[in-house]
């Protein structure tokens, strides 16, 4: 069975410092999500995009966080600078189009940052 | 606003017995409720999902109920197995944004 792959699967990182993660869809499916979940708590939306165009990104904190899928294919979310508050599981998800396709999630990126 | 509240966050039942989740949402126009299963380090799983237009679905052991009127829906796992015990979270598709809003999460633990 097809998965979304991620990496890398762990970062340390210190405050300050700038991160990146990456995400390969499902071949295929155009919509492609970012989520950050904190330990205890269910994921939360940072950003979606459909192809390589974002059609939600209201909860992700510009000043810091930026995302990009420039192709229409995978996938690249970066933090910079790091803060403390941003240590949690950043996981990646893809769908087909179309509002009763479900979402695929990879194993996600563990961040903490130090 | 966008909100799923799920209850209760912690459950143990014994091995066999029956597992219940609820879940609330606030978006009358919502029309997709998946539930997810989430092993240690790793990402969510879809186990199973629910459209609006159908009241309930069963897969093997597990099976969901909606309530539309109430805003309602639930996860049922019956014969509970060791295998069963993970995090467990529902969610809903708001209509509005197209965006999956996911309920705080269950710990389910099943005792042997």
């Amino acid at each position: 069975e097809a998965e979304v792959a991620q990496s890398p699967r762990y970062k340390i990182t210190e405050k300050s410092q700038a991160v990146a993660f990456w995400c390969d869809p499902i071949s295929g499916h155009a919509t492609l999500y970012w989520y950050r979940q904190i330990l205890g708590q269910g994921p939360e939306l940072l950003v979606q995009f459909q192809d390589e165009s974002v059609v939600d990104d209201s909860q992700l904190p510009k000043d810091r966080f930026s995302a990009e899928r420039l192709k229409g294919v995978d996938s690249t979310l970066k933090i910079q600078p790091a803060e403390l508050g941003d240590s949690a599981m950043y996981l990646c998800a893809s769908s087909l189009t179309g509002n009763n396709s479900p979402l695929h999630f990879g194993n996600g990126t563990r961040l903490t940052v130090t | 606003g966008e909100n799923v509240e799920q209850h209760p966050s912690t459950l143990s039942v014994q091995e066999g017995d029956s597992a219940v989740i609820k879940c609330t949402y606030s978006d009358s126009a919502s029309n997709y409720f998946p539930w997810y299963k989430q092993e240690l380090g790793k990402g969510p799983q879809l186990i199973i999902d629910i459209r609006s237009n159908v009241g309930e679905k069963k897969d093997q052991r597990i099976a969901v109920t909606l309530n539309k009127t109430a805003k309602h829906f639930s996860l049922h796992i019956t014969e509970t197995q060791p295998e069963d015990s993970a995090v467990y979270f529902c969610a809903a598709r708001y209509s509005s944004a197209s965006k999956i809003i996911f309920g705080s999460g269950t710990r389910l633990s099943i005792r042997p």
